[in-house]
C-alpha cells in the first residue's frame, strides 16, 4: 500500500524558511495537498494542488512536488507558524485517501 | 458561511456503538462529497471514510471496514457514521471534511471542529 513519509519535526528561526518534506513512490504524479493543525483545532487546509493557496493563507506558504518528494515551503516563519502540519494524497490503486505522518514545526 | 458541526460523540464501552453526526450549511451539500477522518490522542490524522454526493460511491478504511458505515440525508444537510464494534484503538476526535472541488478526490475543506469519541470500560 502506498505510503507518506515526513520528518517528526523541523525547527526553525523567526524570520528564516522552513521546509517540510513529504515523501512518496513517484508522488510527483500524485496531487498533494497540504494542512495546518494548531493545538485543540481542526486542521486547516494551506496548499491544495501541489503548489496552490486558498484564499486567505499567506503568500509565505508554498509548495512544490517532484519526483518522489513533495515540499511545504514557509517562508519568514513566525511565531504564530508553530503547529502540525501534514500532506494528504488521494490513492487510486487502494481507494483511500492517506495521511502522511505529520510534521511538528517549532520556532525557536 | 461554509460550516460543520459534528456531534453524537462520548463514551461508550468496548463492543457498543454509537452514531455521530454531522450539520451542513453554507454550501449546497448535495452537490459535495463527504468524509469522516478521526485522530487518535496524541497522533495523527486517520482517514475513515468517503461518501460521494448521491451515495453511490462509498470508501472505507481497512481498520473500519465492516464495523463502520457511512451515510448521508441530502435532504437535512447531514452526514453520519454508524460505529459498531467499538475498540479501544477507536478512541479519537472525529472530524468531518468536505471533498473540494465537487466531484473529484482532492482535498478537504473545511473541516468540522471534531467530535470526541470515547471507547472505555
Amino acid at each position: 500500500s502506498y505510503v507518506l513519509t515526513q520528518p517528526p519535526s523541523v525547527s526553525v528561526a523567526p524570520g528564516q524558511t522552513a521546509r517540510i518534506t513529504c515523501g512518496g513512490n513517484n508522488i510527483g504524479s500524485k496531487s498533494v495537498h497540504w494542512y495546518q493543525q494548531k493545538p485543540g483545532q481542526a486542521p486547516v487546509l494551506v496548499v491544495y494542488d501541489d503548489s496552490d493557496r486558498p484564499s486567505g493563507i499567506p503568500e509565505r506558504f508554498s509548495g512544490s512536488n517532484s519526483g518522489n518528494t513533495a515540499t511545504l515551503t514557509i517562508s519568514r516563519v513566525e511565531a504564530g507558524d508553530e503547529a502540525d502540519y501534514y500532506c494528504q494524497v488521494w490513492d487510486s490503486s487502494s481507494d483511500h485517501f492517506l495521511f502522511g505522518g505529520g510534521t511538528k514545526l517549532t520556532v525557536l | 458561511e461554509v460550516q460543520l458541526v459534528e456531534s453524537g460523540g462520548g463514551l461508550v464501552q468496548p463492543g457498543g456503538s454509537l452514531r455521530l453526526s454531522c450539520a451542513a450549511s453554507g454550501f449546497t451539500f448535495s452537490s459535495y462529497s463527504m468524509n469522516w477522518v478521526r485522530q487518535a490522542p496524541g497522533k495523527g490524522l486517520e482517514w475513515v471514510s468517503y461518501i460521494s454526493s448521491s451515495s453511490s460511491t462509498i470508501y472505507y478504511a481497512d481498520s473500519v471496514k465492516g464495523r463502520f458505515t457511512i451515510s448521508r440525508d441530502n435532504a437535512k444537510n447531514s452526514l453520519y457514521l454508524q460505529m459498531n464494534s467499538l475498540r479501544a484503538e477507536d478512541t479519537a476526535v472525529y472530524y468531518c471534511a468536505r471533498v473540494v472541488p465537487a466531484a473529484t478526490y482532492n482535498w478537504f475543506d473545511p473541516w468540522g471542529q471534531g467530535t470526541l469519541v470515547t471507547v472505555s470500560s
